[in-house]
């Protein structure tokens, strides 16, 4: 069974903060990364991709992905109370299927 | 509104009903997923369609579940003889190959459908 995985903790960080979710792979063979941000009783948005080693930035957003390491994580910059959500990462293999984790709570704390 | 849309978003059923889901994708849009989330967990993926072929399907779907998108653009999803353990969040999502021929796969999602099994 291919995976995803997360640790769901809930991770609490002061506002201003940077916030750091981490995410592992088990199919070597994924091509595409995704994560996803859900609040409570919505469904996923896509905040970025990435299907490179290394790094990618998109505003507050930077994605990292480490092939090498099946590795991948998300860091958001100057965190906001209205950041605290679900963090979904998800991985797509070549037949585009794709496998999510169960995601990590963040709660930014005002 | 240009996004996914489903209907309906909320079902309750009885336990032994079938039931079925309707999902729009976005217009350009060839590839539909289907999803199935429950509380606590990520999204479980359940089957996929390019166009109107059903490409994939998950070993964990029983029988009960059946998918079709017979013209390519919206999908349906039934369930069969429904039990409590169905319930949960019934996420449809959809996402373009690309201008370019090379594919990330962005997937954009609808707002779901929950369903309860009483």
């Amino acid at each position: 069974q291919k995976e995803v995985e997360q640790n769901s903790g809930p991770l609490s960080v002061p506002e201003g903060a940077i916030a750091s979710l981490n995410c592992t792979y088990s199919d070597r063979g994924s091509q595409s990364f995704f994560w996803y941000r859900q609040y409570s009783g919505k469904s996923p948005e896509l905040i970025m991709f990435i299907y490179s080693n290394g790094d990618k930035e998109d505003g507050r957003f930077t994605a990292q992905l480490n092939k090498a390491s099946q590795y991948v994580s998300l860091l958001i910059r100057d965190s906001q109370p209205s950041d605290s959500a679900t963090y979904l990462c998800a991985a797509t293999t070549g037949g585009f299927k794709t496998i999510f984790g169960a995601g990590t709570r963040l709660f930014v704390k005002a | 509104d240009t996004g996914v849309s489903q209907d309906p978003r909320h079902k309750i059923t009885k336990r032994g009903q079938n039931v079925t889901f309707r999902c729009d994708p976005i217009s350009e849009h060839n590839r539909l997923y289907w999803y199935r989330q429950t509380l606590g967990q990520g999204p479980e993926f359940l089957t996929y369609f390019q166009n109107e072929a059903q490409l994939e399907k998950s070993r964990l779907l029983s029988d009960r579940f059946s998918a079709e998108r017979p013209k390519g653009s919206f999908s349906t999803l039934e369930i069969q003889r429904t039990e409590q353990g169905d319930s949960a969040m019934y996420l449809c999502a959809s996402s373009f190959p690309g201008t370019s021929g090379s594919s990330y796969n962005e997937q954009f999602f609808g707002p779901g459908t929950r369903l309860t099994v009483l």
